[in-house]
């Protein structure tokens, strides 16, 4: 168990209204992951994060905020959910630092339980 | 990013061997060759990496073309959990900071 949460595990909301979705890891590893998974499309990477406040955009980050003021927690933001937003969102992790040293090959990403957000 | 292609799905029956091809002829020279597995309603799981060499591990082997352009992961005796989507994953070396790119991947079923 690689000590990833996610939170809210079920959402449903409003278009229009604001989603922040939080990704919680007790391992610190040093990249954190936001992807999304519709039928069809398989999982895709909305942003990545490779070290607090170091935050890039993945293939599908339109519609998609990310921060990362700590270690240990990613979070997402829809500024202003639309119904093609609606999807399971899994956060994933990988990189595990251990004081005095830094694991940069660490190849193996951790994923979360998974949120399943609904916007009407 | 160089691509994978994989069947859509594969059946077995339980504790006989299953081997699941992954053709990546667009691989380059610093792409690891990562497999992946998503069991029902769960997040992906980790099952193997490799880069030259055939390799093993307590869940699976992955065994490498000698032009890397193909692999196959061999699950040595399938049981009914080991039923899910199996993700063949191509990850670039260097800076990636392993991003990963998934397809569609293969759907095995597994027979009692």
């Amino acid at each position: 168990d690689a000590g990833i949460t996610q939170s809210p595990r079920h959402k449903v909301t409003e278009t229009g209204t604001p989603v922040t979705l939080r990704c919680h890891q007790t391992e610190n590893h040093r990249y954190m992951y936001w992807y999304r998974q519709d039928p069809g499309h398989g999982l895709r990477l909305i942003h990545y994060s490779y070290g607090v406040k170091d935050t890039d955009k993945g293939e599908v980050s339109d519609g998609y905020s990310v921060s990362r003021s700590k270690t240990e927690d990613f979070l997402l933001t829809l500024e202003s959910a639309t119904s093609s937003q609606t999807s399971v969102y899994f956060c994933a992790i990988s990189g595990r630092h251990i004081k005095g040293h830094d694991i940069k090959r660490d190849n193996e990403q951790f994923f979360g339980p998974g949120t399943r957000l609904t916007v009407l | 990013d160089a691509k994978t292609t994989q069947p859509n799905s594969m059946e077995s029956n339980e504790e006989e061997p299953v081997h699941l091809p992954c053709n990546h002829s667009t691989i380059s020279g610093t792409d690891y060759i990562h497999w992946y597995r998503q069991l029902p309603s769960q997040g992906p799981e980790y099952v193997i990496h490799g880069l030259t060499s055939n390799v093993n591990n307590r869940m699976a082997s992955l065994a490498i073309a000698e032009d890397r352009k193909s692999s196959t992961l061999i699950l040595h005796r399938a049981t009914l959990r080991d039923a899910a989507v199996y993700y063949c994953i191509l990850r670039g070396g260097g800076t990636s900071y392993g991003k990963l790119t998934f397809g569609q991947g293969t759907i095995l079923t597994v027979h009692p």
